[in-house]
């Protein structure tokens, strides 16, 4: 069974701070990591995606991947309260084209 | 807008009855994803399309669901004999093919079966 895990939070950080997102996953073969962000009775929207190993920074957000210890983290620096959401990761494995999704990690950016 | 749409937006329905839901892609992505999400829960895979065939299903879609893609454009999802254990958002996706598949979604339709 192919799995990702996140902490499901909630994650609680106050404005301005650093919020630092975690997942894991079991197929050593997967090649593509995403990250959604999901606002409360919307739709994910994709901020980052990173398939090499090492970090990929967009604006506010920083994607790492550790390929070796099947890890993939997402930071939001100066969070802002509107960052409050649940952060999906997903991961593409080897034999598919199918996302894998955790459950996701709530995050609460306080003002 | 040139994003991925959905319609419904929301349906209710009694069970037992059929529903059916359309998405259309981001018009030059040749690549449609349709998934299910509950609340708490992370989106799961349901199918796939690339152009007009149908790639790849999920054993979570039942013989009760079906999916087509007419022309490789627009999608429809139905359900037949639907089950409260139906209920949820229905995501549909679209992706390039020559990408590192980055999957765009609409809007969901959200399906109450009561």
């Amino acid at each position: 069974q192919k799995e990702v895990e996140q902490n499901s939070g909630p994650l609680s950080v106050p404005e301005g701070a650093i919020a630092s997102l975690n997942c894991t996953y079991s197929d050593r073969g997967s090649q593509s990591f995403f990250w959604y962000r999901q606002y409360s009775g919307k739709s994910p929207e994709l901020i980052m995606f990173i398939y090499s190993n090492g970090d990929k920074e967009d604006g506010r957000f920083t994607a790492q991947l550790n390929k070796a210890s099947q890890y993939v983290s997402l930071l939001i620096r100066d969070s802002q309260p509107s960052d409050s959401a649940t952060y999906l990761c997903a991961v593409v494995g080897q034999a598919g084209t199918a996302l894998i999704f955790g459950k996701g990690t709530t995050l609460s950016v306080s003002s | 807008d040139t994003g991925v749409s959905q319609n419904p937006r929301h349906k209710i329905t009694k069970r037992g009855q059929n529903v059916t839901f359309r998405c259309d892609p981001i018009s030059e992505h040749n690549r449609l994803y349709w998934y299910r999400q509950t609340l708490g829960q992370g989106p799961e895979f349901l199918t796939y399309f690339q152009n007009e065939a149908q790639l790849e299903k999920s054993r979570l879609l039942s013989d009760r669901f079906s999916a087509e893609r007419p022309k490789g454009s627009f999608s429809t999802l139905e359900i037949q004999r639907t089950e409260q254990g139906d209920s949820a958002m229905y995501l549909c996706a679209s992706s390039l093919l020559a990408s590192y598949n980055e999957q765009f979604f609409g809007p969901g339709t959200r399906l109450t079966v009561l």
